[in-house]
């Protein structure tokens, strides 16, 4: 099974910061890889796909970058709406798929 | 708009089954593999398994094989999630996910979305 590590697995920031999650796979999965976001008591929502494609309605404050093993999700200006858990997702071994374990973005 | 609704909470003894339902709106059902994800209190998800609501084709992560079953009923736009041989460890969320495709340079990318709003599945004796 495709591994997945995200780093930090919690951050403090504060609003209008500049915020860098890393997504790292125990193997290459090109460019197959998916961020989300998670409020408490909510499903996860997509943000950006195929690494770097951000979804229609997403803020273009949202970003990622990446392919092979190591992925990057960065959010340019922190939002008081971004407080929330983050993940990442790779569909390189579908149907198998599996997600990162986390960030959890609080306000410092 | 896309939508996916599921079922209320349920609570269950060890050893019982329980069965999840999921109820699409918005696009044609059979057009979209629906996956079930579950995720215990802060863990992150967990992928269960896929269908096809067309063909009802199925597909398992080897840790549920044998205690999972997902299903469909193409008339009501519905698909079902039966997990059977429960346990406290079965504690979770468990959602339902449409996946997603778009084509970028020839290359077909999936994701799930969207998601149900969850359903709350608590085993405790």
């Amino acid at each position: 099974d495709i591994q997945m590590t995200q780093s930090p697995s919690s951050l403090s920031a504060s609003i209008g910061d500049r915020v860098t999650i890393t997504c790292r796979a125990s193997q290459n999965i090109d460019s197959y890889l998916n961020w989300y976001q998670q409020k408490p008591g909510k499903a996860p929502t997509v943000l950006i796909y195929a690494a770097s494609n951000l979804k229609t309605g997403v803020p273009s404050r949202f970003s990622g970058s990446g392919s092979g093993t190591d992925f990057t999700l960065t959010i340019s200006s922190l939002q008081p709406e971004d407080f929330a858990t983050y993940y990442c997702q790779q569909s390189y071994s579908m149907p198998s798929w599996t997600f990162g374990q986390g960030t959890k973005v609080e306000i410092k | 708009q896309v939508q996916l609704v599921q079922s209320g909470a349920e609570v269950k003894k060890p050893g019982a089954s329980v069965k999840v339902s999921c109820k699409a709106s918005g696009y044609s059902f059979t057009n979209y593999d629906i996956n079930w994800v579950r995720q215990a209190t802060g863990q992150g998800p967990e992928w269960m398994g896929w269908m096809n609501p067309n063909s009802g084709n199925t597909g398992y992560s080897q840790k549920f094989q044998g205690r999972v079953t997902m299903t469909r009923n193409t008339s009501i736009n519905t698909a079902y999630m039966e997990l059977s041989s429960l346990r406290s460890e079965d504690t979770a969320v468990y959602y339902c996910a449409r996946r997603s495709r778009a084509t970028i340079f020839g290359v077909v990318f999936y994701w799930f979305d969207p998601w149900g709003q969850g359903t709350l599945v608590t085993v405790s004796s």
